[in-house]
This record gives structure tokens, sequence and C-alpha cells, in this order.
């Protein structure tokens, strides 16, 4: 899987857009980017993954450069449950059998 | 996406004695499911690879005779930690893959926070 890069924390105001950003310059061209998150003491939940167009579903939207090198994750309206560590995955699509590499994630804060 | 439970939630044992973790598929059936494990502060470490009907795949530094798994039927797998001792204090976290259309995505359980007195 491709090594991704993102910042260690972020904060946000409740209400705003949070933007997430990932770095994954060595992404393969048969892998995707996916996003997890994982509120304190919960296990990780899926949040949305995509391969080169953008993507939008009723959590999130991703937004992939067109060289597909970097992405970045849009919560439109931040709420204080979404304060989370903020993973993203880049894997092939298809690779169900395979578990996941966790890098260390973002820390997103959402100050009230 | 799938719901996956995790049964305990969190046990507190003696060193020594062995913890058995319950994981189940709840909507789907799942012939493949992962057990991972988080330390304090840390990212979550992949273990093993449970397989339904046959031995679980483990990664580099895992114990297989210390972390045994068990893959029962295709809604159920067992991680059962053997002679538990201190340092195997953790959050323990199941996994199952999506179905068709999702096999790239993985849903997880609610983890089960293990302290070993």
């Amino acid at each position: 899987d491709a090594k991704t890069t993102q910042p260690t924390s972020m904060d946000c105001a409740e209400g705003r857009a949070a933007n997430l950003p990932c770095n994954h310059s060595t992404i393969s061209g048969n892998e995707y980017v996916y996003w997890y998150r994982q509120i304190h003491s919960q296990g990780p939940q899926y949040i949305i993954h995509g391969l080169k167009n953008n993507e939008t579903n009723e959590m999130a939207s991703l937004i992939i450069t067109e060289d597909r090198k970097s992405s970045t994750l849009i919560l439109p309206h931040a709420t204080l449950r979404d304060t989370a560590v903020y993973y993203c995955i880049v894997r092939v699509g298809g690779g169900g059998a395979d578990g996941l590499t966790f890098g260390k994630g973002t820390h997103l804060i959402i100050q009230p | 996406g799938a719901v996956v439970s995790q049964h305990p939630s969190r046990v507190i044992c003696k060193s020594g004695t062995s913890v058995k973790i319950e994981c189940r598929s709840l909507d789907f059936q799942a012939t493949t499911m992962f057990w991972y494990r988080q330390f304090p502060k840390q990212s979550l470490m992949l273990m093993a690879t449970s397989n339904e009907g046959s031995k679980a795949t483990y990664e580099q530094g895992v114990e297989k005779d210390k972390f045994l798994i068990n893959h029962a039927s295709l809604t159920l797998s067992t991680l059962t930690v053997t002679s538990a001792h201190p340092e195997d204090s953790s959050f323990y976290i199941c996994s199952v893959p999506g179905g068709q259309g999702l096999k790239g995505t993985q849903y997880f359980g609610p983890g089960t926070r293990l302290l070993v007195l």
C-alpha cells in the first residue's frame, strides 16, 4: 500500500467546514483512497473512498487532485461529535483479503 | 455497511489466565475477519487474519500460540489471549470486509478493552 502523510492535528470551529488533507504521492493507478475515523475508545468507522473522481456521501466529501497525489476529506458542517482521529489509507480497491495499515492519522478537534 | 459486534466490551483478568474475545458479523457472512490491537496513544496494528474453515494468518511478530484465533462460522471469529500478562493489556478490535461493491472497505467492531493485572 502506498504511504500517506497527514498533519498530526487540526482544529476547526463547530459549524464550519473541516478540511483534512492527505498526501499520497506514490499512489499506484489501481489504488483507492479510503478515509476512516476513530472516535475515542471506539472502533474505527468507514467514511468514504474514491479512485480519481470526487465523491460525496451523507458523511463527507472526498476531493482527489487530478494527479491523484493528494486528497482532501471535507466535513461540510463539523459538529462536536466529529472530534476524532481521521485516517487516510491508500490501498487496492478489491483488496478485501488484506488487513488495513493505519498511519498516525490526524486528530481533528472541533471547538465549540 | 456491516454491523459488527464484540463481546465483552471490557475485561479485567489476572496475569496467567486466558481471555476469549468474540467478534460477530451481524448482518452478513464473512469468510475473512481481521483482528487488530491498539495500545494507548498509538494507532491500530493488524495482528492476524481470521479465515473461516482454515488457519489464521498472523502478522510478523505476533505469536500464534499466544493469540489463538478460531473462525468457527461465517459470522463468528474468536480471539483467545492465552496466559495473559500485563503487557497484553490493550484495545482489541475486529473488522469485517465489506460485501460486493465495497470490497476494499472494512467495518469495525466497537472493540474490547483488556486489562491484565
